[in-house]
């Protein structure tokens, strides 16, 4: 199994331009989270979806726009880029079997806008 | 949803025990606590999950009071390799404990810092 895997790894946009980050997982698991990292700080929730179809809104999702079409796949869209938005980017999916209840995260991708 | 608090930072020496408590006054009947480790650059990764008493694992142990209203961590013997940031997580996602709202809200974390 690959797990949770995130692309691109590296990306530097420029002010306004547009981009989508890449989320998939291989585990069939219903719920997935997009998260943001800020230098120095914690976690924070942009975006989560409990099943295809089902998306909802974390603590910071202005700016940014997600879709779950399938189980696996779960991308994340920047529509104009600010610098505010110059962050790591963390997806993350979650097993919610009763034996094994926890957040699988991927790798994460670094942006950021110039 | 229950709102964590832990303290910011904790150093410690290699071979110590360390305990670190996060408090969470508002958990709910649903909720289960859940610690996750960071090291720079990567994801949070599992550590340990409980819902009550105490859970322990080849890692780590979790000490959960019966009012749940706060958890502990306990590392022992830590090593320089535990370096990390150390988040509470307190959600109620499992099916298996009938929740379904699935919104994991991270705490600011506890940066450990492990001493030779």
């Amino acid at each position: 199994n690959a797990g949770v895997t995130q692309t691109p790894k590296f990306r530097i946009l420029k002010i306004g331009q547009s981009m989508t980050l890449q989320c998939t997982q291989d585990m069939n698991h219903n719920y997935m989270y997009w998260y943001r990292q800020d230098p120095g700080m914690g976690l924070k929730l942009i975006y989560y979806s409990v099943g295809a179809g089902i998306t909802d809104k974390g603590e910071v999702p202005n700016g940014y726009n997600v879709s779950r079409s399938t189980t696996e796949d779960f991308p994340l869209r920047l529509e104009l880029a600010a610098p505010s938005q110059t962050s790591v980017y963390f997806c993350a999916s979650f097993s919610d079997t009763a034996t094994n209840e926890k957040l699988f995260f991927g790798s994460g991708t670094q942006l950021s806008v110039l | 949803l229950a709102k964590t608090t832990q303290p910011i930072s904790m150093d410690s020496y290699e071979g110590q025990e360390v305990n670190i408590t996060c408090s969470h006054n508002n958990i709910a009947t649903n909720d289960y606590i859940t610690w996750y480790q960071q090291f720079p650059s990567q994801g949070p990764r599992f550590i340990i999950q409980g819902y009550k008493t105490k859970v322990t694992n080849e890692v780590a142990s979790l000490f959960i009071p019966a009012d749940r209203k706060s958890s502990t961590l306990s590392l022992p013997r830590v090593s320089l390799s535990d370096t990390a940031v150390y988040y509470c997580l307190v959600g109620d996602t499992a099916s298996y404990y009938g929740g379904s709202q699935g919104n994991l809200i991270f705490g600011k974390g506890t940066k450990l810092s492990v001493k030779p």
